[in-house]
């Protein structure tokens, strides 16, 4: 079965500092897509930056950049110059086979004046 | 452009009773998810339809579970009878064929007492 862990389940950081997000997943196929989506407490689940699989660089998305490992199956978020408005349930997630996505347990982020 | 809309925001049953959740997707989608996400946890996905036909309901618990996308727009996912198990918000989802970008709607928070 596809697996997405995210192993840190609430993290904070000072305004204007930089955080990374953890997350690993397990598939069985080659070609797959990844993303990272924000859930704030009004519960619209936002795309915050996605990577496919096949793409060597590292997507980056203003503040947001992913550091994607393909052989260890890892797909961390960094969030520079965090802003107040960061705050939110940060959830990983990808798509092999067909179009339906599979979603870690998500991470919430604090980000504190 | 309009987002993805759902009605209900919120709504509250007691056990045993039936409820249904309403979504109009991203005019010109032709592909629609239904996600439960239950407290605590990522999105797990219920179904998914291109234009009026299911694509994938493997998780869909059709004894008390239905949905249906009539004429490939609207959709609508019932519950009858409700179960306790069955307190958590319901996304719908929606993206263009063939593409693996889903744009959320807002979500409906049940809680089945």
């Amino acid at each position: 079965a596809q697996t997405v862990t995210q192993s840190q389940p609430e993290m904070s950081v000072q305004e204007a500092e930089t955080v990374t997000l953890s997350c690993t997943y397990d598939t069985s196929e080659n070609n797959y897509y990844l993303f990272w989506y924000k859930q704030p407490p009004s519960r619209q689940m936002i795309l915050v930056i996605r990577q496919e699989a096949y793409k060597q660089q590292n997507a980056t998305e203003n503040r947001f950049s992913v550091n994607f490992q393909k052989a260890a199956k890892s797909f961390s978020l960094k969030i520079s110059d965090s802003q107040l408005g960061d705050t939110a349930m940060y959830f990983c997630a990808f798509i092999d086979s067909g179009y339906a996505l599979n979603f870690g347990k998500g991470t919430s982020l604090l980000v504190t004046p | 452009e309009a987002g993805v809309a759902q009605s209900p925001r919120y709504k509250i049953i007691e056990k045993r009773q039936s409820v249904a959740f309403w979504c109009n997707p991203i005019s010109g989608h032709a592909t629609l998810y239904w996600y439960q996400q239950i407290l605590g946890q990522g999105p797990k996905l219920l179904i998914q339809f291109q234009n009026n036909g299911v694509v994938d309901d493997s998780q869909l618990p059709k004894d008390r579970f239905s949905a249906e996308r009539l004429k490939g727009v609207d959709s609508t996912l019932k519950i009858q009878p409700a179960k306790l198990e069955d307190s958590a918000v319901y996304l719908c989802a929606s993206s263009f064929l063939g593409v693996r970008k889903q744009y959320f709607g807002p979500g409906t928070r049940l809680t089945v007492t």
